[in-house]
């Protein structure tokens, strides 16, 4: 079956620079949300998106942005990197429409910012 | 207050036994749901089982069940017969609200398991 897919799978930014996350949903999936895991840490909720509009935020840095687009894939973008940006950005899918509203996590992209 | 609460960072079982990973959760909505994800070293996060708020029944997959005590609002993974490969981090999960309402989700700390040859 075809899961969650996130691209780049690692990424190495030193300070300061920009960062652009890339998450493309299961087939058939209307929402998208992100989530960042620092190390040794528990998954924390950025934002997520339902059928391309905005639905929840979590704790995003003023200096991330993301959108879902019309082909439901979404990016995150992150500027002005900082040292405590290095973590493991997930992203992941579900269906509204299903009983479970299970969400489905891709791979992650592994950020290090020096 | 904390959401999910797991109060064993690390748990050892020998392999081929059961064992249960506790989880207990805080929340005031009527409608809720709760998940388990397995974390192995390689980074993925693993969808394991669901259990909905008003669910009758525990809900089972496998060699997973969970054992739903909502009174005391606790949500314990159990694990049968335990193989090698399930030595990895389980992390508890919560959806606050009905399904279709494109919650996020608010993780436990986590458990490490590791299964002893």
């Amino acid at each position: 079956a075809a899961g969650v897919i996130q691209s780049p799978r690692h990424l190495i930014k030193e300070k300061r620079e920009t960062a652009t996350l890339k998450c493309y949903p299961i087939p058939r999936h209307d929402t998208v949300y992100w989530y960042q895991q620092g190390p040794g840490q528990d998954p924390q909720f950025l934002i997520s998106f339902y059928e391309k509009m905005q639905s929840d935020k979590g704790s995003i840095p003023d200096r991330f942005s993301a959108q879902q687009f019309s082909d439901y894939h979404s990016e995150l973008n992150m500027s002005s990197l900082e040292l405590g940006d290095s973590a493991l950005y997930f992203c992941a899918s579900s269906s509204l429409t299903s009983r479970l509203e299970t969400q489905y996590f891709g791979p992650g992209t592994r950020l290090l910012v020096l | 207050a904390q959401k999910i609460t797991q109060t064993q960072p690390g748990m050892f079982v020998q392999e081929k036994e059961a064992v249960t990973l506790d989880c207990t959760y805080d929340t005031s909505d009527p409608s809720y749901g709760l998940f388990w994800y397995k974390q192995p070293s390689s980074g993925e996060m693993i969808f394991l089982i669901y259990q909905g708020s008003y669910d009758q029944q525990n809900a089972t997959e496998g060699r997973y069940s969970l054992n739903f005590q909502k009174a005391r609002k606790s949500a314990n993974l159990v694990i049968s017969a335990s193989q090698l490969g399930d030595s990895a981090m389980y992390f508890c999960a919560m959806r606050e609200g009905p399904s279709g309402s494109a919650r996020q989700l608010t993780f436990g700390s986590g458990t490490q398991l590791t299964v002893l040859p």
